[in-house]
């Protein structure tokens, strides 16, 4: 099993352009979940999904966009890039929700500029 | 907002000393669990608790989830440069279905041989 993957690994894109941060997970888990990391903030969630065709807002959605179609795949989308969009985001994902119990399994991450 | 402060954010330590990382809140938490990020990846789950109270061990590793469910400590005997990294504690809620967890702000662990 490849687990968690991402892809690009960095981007750098310019304030307004536009860009998909693409995920895909081989383990048939039902939650993923999108994060950033700045540093010294930890991790910060930005959209999460339960299953496919369900997603929902967690504490930082503004200026993102994500859709699930599939169990595997879990694309977040950029619009009109700024710069305060810079960070690391990671993609994860588990096999139930319930609780936080369950562990979480992440990609490498994606390395994104905006400037 | 819950919220989760971990102390110390930044610790350097010579090889063979102890340390203990400290994760603090005032709400509580259904679980608590402990990942590990190595620079340029993702973080990996270390442990999970449950129970106030729990005390778990790994290694050198000891963890422990506080009486009320607000608090939990990570405890490094002997540290080694392999221990180097970025411990991370994230709290779950018993009543949600929908895996979110709450992050600390992480605490970065230099050990130098």
């Amino acid at each position: 099993n490849a687990g968690v993957t991402q892809t690009p690994k960095f981007r750098i894109l310019k304030i307004g352009q536009s860009m998909t941060l693409q995920c895909t997970q081989d383990m048939n888990h039902n939650y993923m979940y999108w994060y950033r990391q700045d540093p010294g903030m930890g991790l910060k969630l930005i959209y999460y999904s339960v299953g496919a065709g369900i997603t929902d807002k967690g504490e930082v959605p503004n200026g993102y966009n994500v859709s699930r179609s599939t169990t595997e795949d879990f694309p977040l989308r950029l619009e009109l890039a700024a710069p305060s969009q810079t960070s690391v985001y990671f993609c994860a994902s588990s096999k139930s929700g319930t609780g936080g119990f369950d562990e979480q399994y992440f990609g490498p991450g994606t390395r994104l500029t905006v400037t | 907002t819950q919220l989760l402060e971990q102390s110390p954010q930044f610790l350097s330590i010579q090889e063979g000393e102890n340390l203990t990382v400290y994760c603090n809140s005032s709400s509580v938490f259904s679980s608590l669990q402990w990942y590990r990020q190595e620079p340029g990846e993702g973080p990996v789950l270390l442990v999970t608790v449950v129970t106030g109270g729990e005390v778990k061990k790994l290694k050198r590793l000891t963890f422990q989830f506080g009486d009320a469910r607000k608090d939990s400590s990570l405890h490094i005997t002997a540290a080694q440069p392999g221990d180097t990294g970025l411990y991370l504690c994230a709290g779950g809620r018993g009543s949600s279905n929908t895996g979110k967890l709450i992050f600390g702000q992480g605490t970065t662990l230099q050990v130098k041989p």
